[in-house]
């Protein structure tokens, strides 16, 4: 069965710190899909990124950036020079070929001013 | 605009009673989802559907039901067997394709569930 763990269920910084989500899976499949998601305050979750399990490039948008190593199982997340509106939870998901969907449980990010 | 509506919002049931959770997409996905999500726990999934009248349960089905009749709809109930049925249900949809073509889910606004 698969299975996704955020083993770090609060983190609280300071505006313009850098944070590191930490994300790690287990699959015995050898196809696969990574995501990460934001939910802020409203509720509705926002798509942030995808990574399929034959693509270890690790990805840079604006301050985001994803780091996916096979070796470790793990797809971290990187926020350089956090800012208030990062504040959310954000989750790590992985999915099979037949779309079996699954989250972590999540990690608060509070950014503080 | 193309997306996927969750309706109600805000819904209350009375110990003991059946109670059915709409949600609609307009993005022509094959794939729809229902996740549970209680605090500290993340999402959780209760059912998942890759095509028209098939669907598969994930983790916590026991105490629900759902159907797949229409591609754009995916109603969940939650009946009198579920223990402990307050919490927030999100719906999402995704494509569903063969190997690299797997899309990222779209979500719901979510439907708070209250028993009272």
């Amino acid at each position: 069965a698969q299975k996704v763990t955020q083993a770090q269920t609060e983190i609280s910084v300071v505006e313009k710190e850098d944070v590191t989500l930490d994300c790690v899976y287990e699959t015995r499949d050898t196809t696969y899909y990574l995501f990460w998601y934001k939910q802020p305050p409203s509720g509705e979750l926002v798509f942030l990124i995808r990574r399929n399990s034959f693509d270890e490039q690790n990805e840079i948008s604006g301050r985001y950036s994803w780091n996916f190593q096979k070796s470790t199982s793990s797809f971290n997340f990187t926020i350089t020079a956090s800012q208030v509106v990062d504040s959310a939870v954000y989750f790590c998901a992985l999915s099979d070929i037949n779309n079996d969907m699954r989250f972590g449980a999540g990690t608060r990010l509070t950014v503080k001013p | 605009d193309g997306g996927i509506t969750q309706s109600p919002k805000y819904l209350f049931r009375k110990e003991g009673q059946n109670v059915t959770l709409s949600c609609e997409q307009n993005l022509n996905h094959d794939a729809m989802y229902w996740y549970r999500q209680d605090p500290g726990q993340g999402l959780r999934l209760i059912y998942y559907s890759q095509i028209v009248n098939d669907f598969q349960k994930g983790d916590i089905a026991e105490g629900y039901s759902v159907s797949r009749e229409k591609k754009e709809s995916f109603p969940l109930t939650v009946t009198s067997a579920q223990k402990n049925p307050t919490a927030f249900y999100l719906c999402a949809s995704s494509i569903f394709g063969q190997g690299w073509m797997n899309t990222e889910a779209f979500f719901g606004q979510g439907t708070r569930l209250t028993v009272v």
